[in-house]
């Protein structure tokens, strides 16, 4: 199965801020990976598809890049909204996993 | 609209099975691969299962060890997840997902307690 590690686990930041999450991949994956946000107690929404796509509706101070094992997710200014944790997931082969997630925290 | 609706969850004593339901609308289901997650309390996301539209091609995380079986009734845009022999780290929210690129549909989840 492939493996997915996300760096940091966790960061705090400012509302204003750039920030940036990085998920790397055990295998190549092309560019077969997502990216979600998840608020407490709800469910997960899709931001980012095929590595750089931008879901529809989501905002666009949020963007990805990447491609083979590495990938980044830019939030390029941060509003209050923004502080959630994040989780990258990949579909270049069934077992879809998902990284272990990225907590943005307010500094 | 799009929505995905589980339900079925609850408390079950370790051994004990579920059946989870997802029930779904707004769009044309019986094209869409629909899929499990789960997230125990306060971690991360775990992909269990997946279906084909067709059912054609099923999928399940091998964690499960065979207990769980996903089906779909395309009549009745319906999706379910039987889950047998349940142990307490089964215990999590149950979310249903729709792909389309990705996982870009999702249900509010349904809550598992195993206890």
């Amino acid at each position: 199965a492939i493996q997915l590690t996300q760096s940091p686990s966790s960061l705090s930041a400012s509302v204003g801020d750039r920030v940036t999450i990085t998920c790397r991949a055990s295998q190549g994956i092309g560019t077969y990976l997502a990216w979600y946000q998840q608020k407490p107690g709800k469910a997960p929404n899709l931001l980012i598809y095929d590595a750089s796509s931008l879901q529809s509706g989501a905002p666009s101070r949020f963007s990805g890049s990447g491609s083979g094992t590495d990938f980044t997710l830019t939030i390029s200014s941060l509003h209050p909204e923004d502080f959630a944790t994040y989780y990258c997931q990949q579909f270049k082969s069934y077992p879809e996993t998902f990284g272990p997630g990225t907590t943005l925290n307010i500094k | 609209d799009v929505q995905l609706v589980e339900s079925g969850g609850g408390l079950v004593k370790p051994g004990g099975s579920l059946r989870l339901s997802c029930v779904a609308s707004g769009f044309t289901f019986n094209t869409y691969t629909i899929n499990w997650v789960r997230q125990a309390p306060g971690k991360g996301l775990e992909w269990i299962s997946s279906i084909s539209s067709g059912n054609d091609y099923i999928y399940y995380a091998d964690s499960l060890k065979g207990r769980f079986t996903i089906s779909r009734d395309n009549a009745q845009n319906s999706v379910f997840l039987q889950m047998n022999s349940l142990t307490v780290e089964d215990t999590a929210v149950y979310f249903c997902a729709r792909t389309e690129r990705a996982y870009d549909s999702w249900g509010q989840g349904t809550l598992v307690t195993v206890s």
